[in-house]
């Protein structure tokens, strides 16, 4: 199995252009998310998703935007990049929550705004 | 207050000791505890998680010990190898939550010496 899969793995972008991470799993997981990982802070939540057609803000969503379509895509879209968005993202997926709420990470996303 | 703090930044273990890492955590509605461990250029995978009606589980040389009333819990890395060198993440989640999500704390970086 694949797992999580997210593209690119390395992006550059200038100071106000856009641009979508991809992310799909295929372990028919209903919940999707999408962290950012920046040194010495951890992993922040961006969003998530419960299910297709239901999305939610996590922690930092501002700047950032997501649709869930499907059960299997979870795409994270930076309409206007600015340098405070360089960061390493990673999508995740889970079964369940809590005990049964593991995460499966993808391997990430390089993000630089120059 | 959904902060979970980790210490310490990074250690450094000759092979065969013991590496211990401590989160603290001030919500109390926090009722899962994972710990996930992240290879260089990989996402974070579960490496093991505790609930708080428990006060130590143990898988093979990792053991988690838990003190409620204190609000902390540690990992315990006995006989520590090189392929341990990694960065640990600890994390808790709300019971009751409508999705997986994990607040982390700020990681540990593991360097396991011959």
């Amino acid at each position: 199995n694949a797992g999580v899969t997210q593209t690119p793995k390395f992006r550059i972008l200038k100071i106000g252009q856009s641009m979508t991470l991809q992310c799909t799993q295929d372990m028919n997981h209903n919940y999707m998310y999408w962290y950012r990982q920046d040194p010495g802070m951890g992993l922040k939540l961006i969003y998530y998703s419960v299910g297709a057609g239901i999305t939610d803000k996590g922690e930092v969503p501002n700047g950032y935007n997501v649709s869930r379509s499907t059960t299997e895509d979870f795409p994270l879209r930076l309409e206007l990049a600015a340098p405070s968005q360089t960061s390493v993202y990673f999508c995740a997926s889970s079964w369940g929550t809590g005990e049964t709420g593991e995460l499966f990470f993808g391997e990430g996303s390089r993000l630089t705004v120059l | 207050q959904q902060q979970v703090k980790q210490s310490p930044q990074s250690l450094i273990v000759q092979k065969g000791g013991i590496s211990i890492i401590n989160c603290a955590y001030e919500n109390t509605a926090f009722d899962y505890f994972p710990w996930y461990q992240q290879f260089p250029g990989k996402g974070p995978a579960l490496l093991i998680a505790i609930r708080p009606d428990v006060s130590e589980k143990k898988e093979g040389r990792f053991t988690i010990s838990f003190n409620k009333s204190a609000k902390q819990f540690s990992l315990h890395i006995m006989d520590s190898q090189p392929g341990d060198s990694a960065t640990y993440f600890c994390a808790a989640s709300i019971k009751g939550g409508t999705a997986s999500k994990l607040t982390f704390g700020t990681g540990t970086r593991l360097q396991v010496t011959l």
